[in-house]
């Protein structure tokens, strides 16, 4: 089983619509979720940053954490054309031993939303 | 400031040949990372640097060296390369691991093609 997986998708939705874009992971280890957004042929961006569980929200977009199931989502209400791109979760642990604390990604779910 | 900044922004080689990859960033981050995307894998890292004179390997660092000699630059060589190395390289850079403060910047990418 691999740290993280995340449904590549591709996922298309008609504009206006809720999305939900989920990841789980299996190291109980992981503290921080994130969220990147990343359009065609640019880096990634940051989009949403959570600390252990709950809810974050910023505008059109909310965050969950749900580390019981291990199990992390994003959602986009009132989608927008704007919103199409490549969205990839990353997770870190606490103090990660000083060493290589690096994130650990997902592989990214592809979203289109049409006009 | 202009964040994390990657030259060149594509490349074309041919087999055997050598080249690197320049990072550079601005916001006097420790950290600093070196990936590789490719369809279907996700982000991958290839090495990465905890600060100035130090590199470390990441996931997939075989083929690749590195070096930080100055704290806001990060040098990734091929020194033979390969077509299983054309990928899609981004930098990133970070304050440092755990504690909230391991969100990663990302520079707009290299795309290189080794024939």
């Amino acid at each position: 089983q691999k740290e993280v997986e995340q449904d590549p998708g591709p996922l298309s939705v008609p504009e206006g619509a809720i999305v939900s874009l989920n990841c789980t992971y299996s190291n109980s280890a992981f503290q921080y979720f994130m969220w990147y957004r990343q359009y065609s042929r640019k880096g990634p961006e940051l989009l949403m940053y959570t600390y252990s569980s709950g809810n974050k929200e910023d505008g059109r977009f909310t965050a969950q954490v749900d580390k019981s199931s291990k199990y992390i989502s994003l959602f986009i209400r009132d989608s927008q054309p704007s919103d199409s791109a490549t969205y990839l979760c990353a997770m870190s642990a606490t103090n990660y031993g000083g060493s290589q604390g690096n994130l650990i990604f997902g592989k990214g779910t592809k979203l289109s939303v049409k006009p | 400031n202009a964040g994390v900044t990657q030259t060149p922004k594509f490349r074309v080689l041919k087999t055997g040949q050598s080249m690197t990859l320049l990072c550079a960033q601005d916001m006097n981050h420790e950290y600093m990372y070196w990936y590789r995307q490719d369809p279907g894998m996700g982000l991958r890292l290839i090495h990465y640097s905890v600060g100035e004179g130090t590199t470390a390997k990441g996931e997939v660092p075989d083929g690749y060296n590195v070096s930080r000699l100055k704290k806001q630059n990060f040098l990734l060589g091929l020194e033979s390369a390969a077509p299983s190395q054309t990928s899609v390289y981004f930098c990133a850079s970070s304050y440092r691991v755990g504690q909230g403060k391991d969100t990663q910047y990302f520079g707009p990418g290299t795309r290189l093609t080794v024939l």
